[in-house]
């Protein structure tokens, strides 16, 4: 139980384009859902943080207009590069819980995404 | 606020050998604490968690961790590690008073090396 997919698992695309990230909770409604970002050797750094149908909580430093996130239902959340530039290069992994008191993060399998 | 710190950057241990990969934490109150492992290009996978009860909690794969108040420390232990094993570990804490829609904070992580 408790299985998060991620999609895509590999993105490859020009400088200046927007990419979108999906992440569905497959078997759990996912109340809260979370995107970190990870770059190579290091911890996860949290992005944001999404509940189903309200407006994503951003962390200090992180760019609302840059990294569009939307929790439109209680499985699926999604990340949107916005016109992305090599320095948007990461692997981005999402979580998500349920409400359920003490539960852990479940995560997706990441994406590797690469701005030429 | 709270902190989670992973003093090794990497452990090495035969196979067949006991292997322990140490975490300390610090909350205001209660802690509930996590253990992952990350293969590469994956996300991160829930081992084991304590939230109550005894000290001793037990995991995925083999593992295990003990919870010590005194020495605010959460190791991750194997009586026996496996090659398989060898991956990157992070521990994890939430205070439960801290809100925050059950946001947790990772350690830097530890690479696991098991030596054939």
């Amino acid at each position: 139980g408790a299985v998060v997919s991620q999609h895509p698992s590999w993105v490859i695309c020009k400088s200046g384009t927007s990419v979108k990230i999906e992440c569905r909770s497959l078997d759990f409604q996912a109340t809260t859902m979370f995107w970190y970002r990870q770059f190579p050797k290091q911890s996860l750094m949290l992005m944001a943080t999404s509940n189903e149908g309200s407006k994503a909580t951003y962390e200090q430093g992180v760019e609302k207009d840059k990294f569009l996130i939307n929790h439109a239902s209680l499985t699926l959340s999604t990340l949107t590069v916005t016109s992305a530039h090599p320095e948007d290069s990461s692997f981005y992994i999402c979580s998500a819980t349920s409400d359920r008191k003490n539960q852990p993060q479940h995560f997706g399998d990441g994406t590797r995404l690469s701005i030429l | 606020a709270q902190s989670v710190a992973q003093p090794e950057d990497q452990v090495n241990v035969a196979e067949g050998n006991p292997l322990t990969v140490k975490c300390t934490y610090s909350v205001s109150g209660n802690p509930y604490l996590f253990w992952y492992v990350q293969y590469p290009n994956r996300g991160l996978q829930f081992l084991l968690k304590y939230i109550t009860g005894d000290n001793l909690v037990k995991g995925s794969y083999g593992f295990e961790a003990e919870f010590n108040k005194s020495q605010t420390s959460f190791h991750l232990k194997k009586p026996s590690a496996l090659v398989s094993d060898s991956a990157l570990y992070f521990c994890a804490v939430r205070d439960p008073l801290s809100g925050g829609y059950q946001k947790v904070t990772f350690g830097t992580g530890t690479k696991l090396q098991v030596i054939p």
